[in-house]
């Protein structure tokens, strides 16, 4: 089963636009990681927050933490047609090892 | 420094066959995990090695396996496969201490099951 639910599903946008996309999740965790699929390809990590913490930053990407609404948010600004991607977020536990649980993934198009 | 890696890239079997999928972590790494991922899913969590045992696993059916050597480099064996094992298998490697929870996955191995 799956902890996290992307949302949306799908995003197609402009180059030059920012992307917004949402996470919600279930249970406590420790972390919470964003990372980026292409074309059904490995998965490239982009960030983790710690769940004692709000926001971070990293480079054109922002991502929030809401652990009393158990979610999170990533923002791509001012995208670009290589930021188009399957974008996943996962959430690690408390246990050893770190076990990732997914999310369904948002499918970013980002048109020139 | 080379990333994870992993092999064979494409793989091809048929019902009721057994397949073997190797990988080598990121140098450094102490820890191998194994991801399914079924066409226009996320990644689901196969199983956990560390110190060449099995430390957690996710909820698969015994017909998936692993093991782990000594120079930490993992394999997933799957027995008697179905059609419904065909997907892209991800291995993750880490280091296992705290404060070193990112994860850094290879290029996958996608299987097709006929």
């Amino acid at each position: 089963s799956q902890q996290g639910e992307e949302d949306p599903q799908a995003l197609s946008i402009q180059e030059g636009e920012n992307a917004t996309m949402n996470c919600s999740y279930k249970t406590s965790i420790n972390n919470l990681q964003w990372y980026r699929q292409n074309s059904g390809r490995g998965l490239v990590h982009l960030i983790l927050i710690r769940s004692n913490e709000r926001e971070k930053h990293s480079g054109r990407l922002r991502v929030t933490l809401d652990t009393s609404k158990k979610s999170s948010s990533l923002l791509i600004t001012a995208s670009r047609a290589a930021d188009t991607a399957s974008y996943f977020c996962a959430t690690g536990g408390w246990n050893a090892g770190n076990m990732l649980t997914f999310g369904g993934g948002t499918r970013l198009m980002v048109k020139p | 420094d080379a990333g994870v890696t992993q092999s064979p890239t494409h793989l091809i079997k048929t019902r009721g066959q057994q397949v073997t999928l190797r990988c080598s972590p990121k140098s450094g790494h102490d820890t191998v995990s194994w991801y399914q991922q079924a066409l226009g899913q996320g990644p689901q969590f196969i199983f956990q090695y560390y110190e060449e045992e099995e430390r957690q696993r996710g909820n698969f059916p015994d017909r998936f396996s692993g093991h782990q050597f000594p120079n930490y480099s993992s394999e997933l064996n799957v027995n008697a496969l179905l059609l419904g094992d065909s997907a892209l298998y991800l291995c993750a490697s880490s280091f296992d201490r705290v404060g070193t929870d990112t994860q850094y996955f290879g290029p996958g191995t996608r299987l097709t099951v006929l």
